[in-house]
């Protein structure tokens, strides 16, 4: 079944400390792999997309097909990052098509 | 420039109403999709349509149904509202395996 995990609920960091937010993914096929942001009180939007391979404020996301991952990563955290983060997936399998999130990773970014 | 709108913020409905939240969107999409987001549990696909008229069931349709009449504009119904469907409703459009384009939510309360 296709599914996307996100194992951290909640991550804390100090301002200039590296994040990762993990993301695996299980999928049968090529999925199309995203990670979205909702900063507060604003809608959902993308953040990056895996095909595009670029640097969203300071952000980039591996694919690794051999782990199933998609992890995003910032060397150097910043308060204005604390946010709610969701990896995605989207892709045909058996004739249906699919746009499915994980459970969401909070982002604390501490002073 | 507002791509998705979702017809309202907040609703307050009695148990056993007839609910419909709707959903338009201004950029040709082929595909929309109706979510809920739930703290913990991320964002959960109800149901999604591919075109006019078509639909398919998400990974929680039990208690939804869908109806996509004009190609812009997807209505999610819920047929007999339980307080167990209190929830942020999520809508989104998108072209097949690109960014998903979110509207502003809408919280519906279900006493």
């Amino acid at each position: 079944a296709q599914r996307v995990t996100q194992p951290e609920k909640l991550l804390s960091v100090f301002k200039g400390a590296p994040v990762e937010l993990k993301c695996n993914y299980s999928y049968s096929g090529s999925p199309e792999l995203f990670w979205y942001v909702q900063y507060s009180r604003q809608r959902l939007q993308l953040l990056l997309r895996h095909i595009s391979r670029e640097s969203i404020k300071g952000f980039t996301a591996d694919l690794n097909k051999g782990e199933t991952s998609f992890h995003l990563k910032k060397p150097f955290a910043q308060e204005e990052d604390s946010a709610m983060y969701y990896c995605a997936l989207s892709g045909r399998t058996s004739g249906t098509y699919k746009y499915i999130f994980g459970t969401g990773t909070r982002l604390k970014v501490l002073a | 420039d507002v791509k998705v709108t979702q017809s309202s913020r907040y609703l307050v409905k009695r148990t056993g109403e007839k609910v419909f939240l709707e959903c338009v969107q201004d950029m040709d999409h082929e595909n929309m999709f109706w979510y809920r987001q739930d703290p913990g549990l991320g964002l959960r696909l109800i149901y999604f349509s591919y075109d006019v008229k078509m639909k398919e069931k998400g990974d929680i349709p039990e208690g939804y149904s869908v109806s996509r009449e004009k190609k812009e504009r997807f209505s999610l119904i819920l047929e007999s509202a339980s307080t167990n469907q209190t929830s942020m409703y999520l809508c989104a459009s998108s072209l097949m395996d690109t960014e998903a384009f979110f509207g502003q939510g809408t919280r519906l309360t279900v006493v």
